[in-house]
C-alpha cells in the first residue's frame, strides 16, 4: 500500500513561493497506476482541489490557481512537488497530497484512497 | 465548474439510526465519477466509495452510495458512534477543477 509524507516549511511569507513535497513509499510514482495530486483546507473551512499530475508529466489545475501554480514530479526521489507563487493569507492552510487511483487500460479513475496526513502553511510576515 | 451542494449542512442523529447525505451537481457528473469521503478532526479524509456507488478497500457495508447523473447519496445504514464526522463529495470525472461539495456535518444528537 503506497503511503504519502508531505514536507516544507510551515511560515511563508507574503508574495513569496510556497513549496512543499510529498514522498511516495511503498510503490513507485512511476507505476502509472496513480494520478498524484493536491488538496488544501483553510481552518474549518472545506477542501479545494489544486492540481494534479501524472507520471508523464503531464498537470492539470484548479483554473482559479492556474497561473501561481506549479506541480513536479521527481522520479528519482519518488517526490512530487507543489509550488504556489505570490501567497496572501488566503493561502494559509493545511495542504494534503494524494493519490487517485488509475487503471490505464480500462481508462477508469478511482477515488483519492491515499491521503498523506496534512502540513500546516501559515502566511504571514 | 461543476458545483455541487450537499445537505444538510448539518444532520443530528442518534447511533443506531440511519443517515442520508445528499450532493447535487450543477451539471451531469461524467460516468459516475463521485466519490464520497469521512473528515474526522484533526485527520486527513478518507475515501469511502468511488464511482457513486463502490465502497473503497476496507470501508464497512453499512456505507453505500447511490445516484447517477446530478443526484447522488451517501447512505450509512447504521450509525456507529465513530461514524460521525464531516462527510464530503466530490466530482472527479469531468475537466478540471475537481470540485469538492461543501461538506455534511453529521452530530451526536
Amino acid at each position: 500500500q503506497v503511503q504519502l509524507q508531505e514536507s516544507g516549511p510551515g511560515l511563508v511569507k507574503p508574495s513569496q513561493t510556497l513549496s512543499l513535497t510529498c514522498t511516495v513509499s511503498g510503490g513507485s510514482i512511476s507505476s502509472g497506476s496513480y494520478y498524484w495530486s493536491w488538496i488544501r483546507q483553510p481552518a474549518g473551512k472545506g477542501l479545494e482541489w489544486i492540481g494534479r499530475i501524472y507520471t508523464s508529466g503531464s498537470t492539470n489545475y484548479n483554473p482559479s490557481l492556474k497561473s501561481r501554480v506549479t506541480i513536479s514530479v521527481d522520479t528519482s526521489k519518488n517526490q512530487f512537488s507543489l509550488k504556489l507563487s505570490s501567497v496572501t493569507a488566503a493561502d494559509t492552510a493545511v495542504y494534503y497530497c494524494a493519490s487517485v487511483g488509475y487503471d490505464g487500460v480500462l481508462d477508469y479513475y478511482y477515488g483519492m484512497d491515499v491521503w498523506g496526513q496534512g502540513t500546516t502553511v501559515t502566511v504571514s510576515s | 465548474e461543476i458545483v455541487l451542494t450537499q445537505s444538510p449542512g448539518t444532520l443530528s442523529l442518534s447511533p443506531g439510526e440511519r443517515a442520508t447525505l445528499s450532493c447535487r451537481a450543477s451539471q451531469s457528473v461524467s460516468s459516475s465519477y463521485l466519490a464520497w469521503y469521512q473528515q474526522k478532526p484533526g485527520q486527513a479524509p478518507r475515501l469511502l466509495i468511488y464511482g457513486a456507488s463502490s465502497r473503497a478497500t476496507g470501508i464497512p457495508d453499512r456505507f453505500s452510495g447511490s445516484g447517477s447523473g446530478t443526484d447522488f447519496t451517501l447512505t450509512i445504514s447504521r450509525l456507529e458512534p465513530e461514524d460521525f464526522a464531516v462527510y464530503y463529495c466530490q466530482q472527479y470525472g469531468s475537466s478540471p477543477p475537481r470540485t469538492f461539495g461543501q461538506g455534511t456535518k453529521l452530530e451526536i444528537k
